[in-house]
């Protein structure tokens, strides 16, 4: 079993849509989790950053942590087509500790 | 501009070639790292190096070679690469092994 996994996708919605992408992790020794967004031919940016269970809010975007289930979620509200990218989830346990990161999940936001 | 910077962007090497990757980070961090990014599959970690030591090889083959003269730089030597190791560099840096950022990558193609 993968320690972090996502769905590839590609999911595609209409622009303006409430964008709901998700990981699930094995290990419950994990406290720290990201999200980071990879256009096209780029290297992957720090999106957020969370610690622990709970939610994180930047704007349009909404990182969700439920340690309970070992489920990681990153809502993106009113979707524009610039927020076209692969976002990968990550998770490590300590400070310092493997960042381990899904596959990635391609979104497509169409005009 | 990310603060971490990969050169060179693109490489076409043959197989009997020996090519250098560089990555320079502006970021005053002290721990720096080579990632492999193949399509569809995980970032898969290859070389972490913290304060100019190296910390962890990820079971890379030795045709593989990092080299990290300071904390600011970090090399990647390639010789007598395979197809399959065609795909994007990525190097990384962190401050005590927190949040990673990422440079832009360095896209390799092996022939």
């Amino acid at each position: 079993q993968k320690e972090v996994e996502q769905d590839p996708g590609p999911l595609s919605v209409p622009e303006g849509a409430i964008v709901s992408l998700n990981c699930t992790y094995s290990n419950s020794a994990f406290q720290y989790f990201m999200w980071y967004r990879q256009y096209s031919r780029k290297g992957p940016e720090l999106l957020m950053y969370t610690y622990s269970s709970g939610n994180k809010e930047d704007g349009r975007f909404t990182a969700q942590v439920d340690k309970s289930s070992k489920y990681i979620s990153l809502f993106i509200r009113d979707s524009q087509p610039s927020d076209s990218a692969t976002y990968l989830c990550a998770s490590h346990y300590n400070q310092g500790g493997k960042l381990i990161f899904g596959q990635g999940t391609e979104l497509s936001v169409k005009p | 501009e990310t603060g971490v910077t990969q050169t060179p962007r693109h490489l076409v090497m043959g197989m009997t070639n020996k090519k250098s990757l560089k990555c320079e980070q502006h970021l005053g961090h002290n721990a720096m790292y080579w990632y492999k990014q193949s399509a569809k599959k995980p970032l898969e970690l290859m070389f972490v190096y913290n304060f100019k030591e190296q910390t962890e090889n990820n079971s890379v083959p030795s045709r593989f070679s990092p080299e990290c003269p300071n904390s600011s730089h970090l090399f990647l030597h390639l010789h007598t690469l395979q197809p399959e190791d065609s795909a994007l560099y990525l190097c990384a840096s962190s401050q005590d092994r927190n949040t990673i950022y990422f440079g832009e990558g360095s896209w390799l193609t092996v022939v």
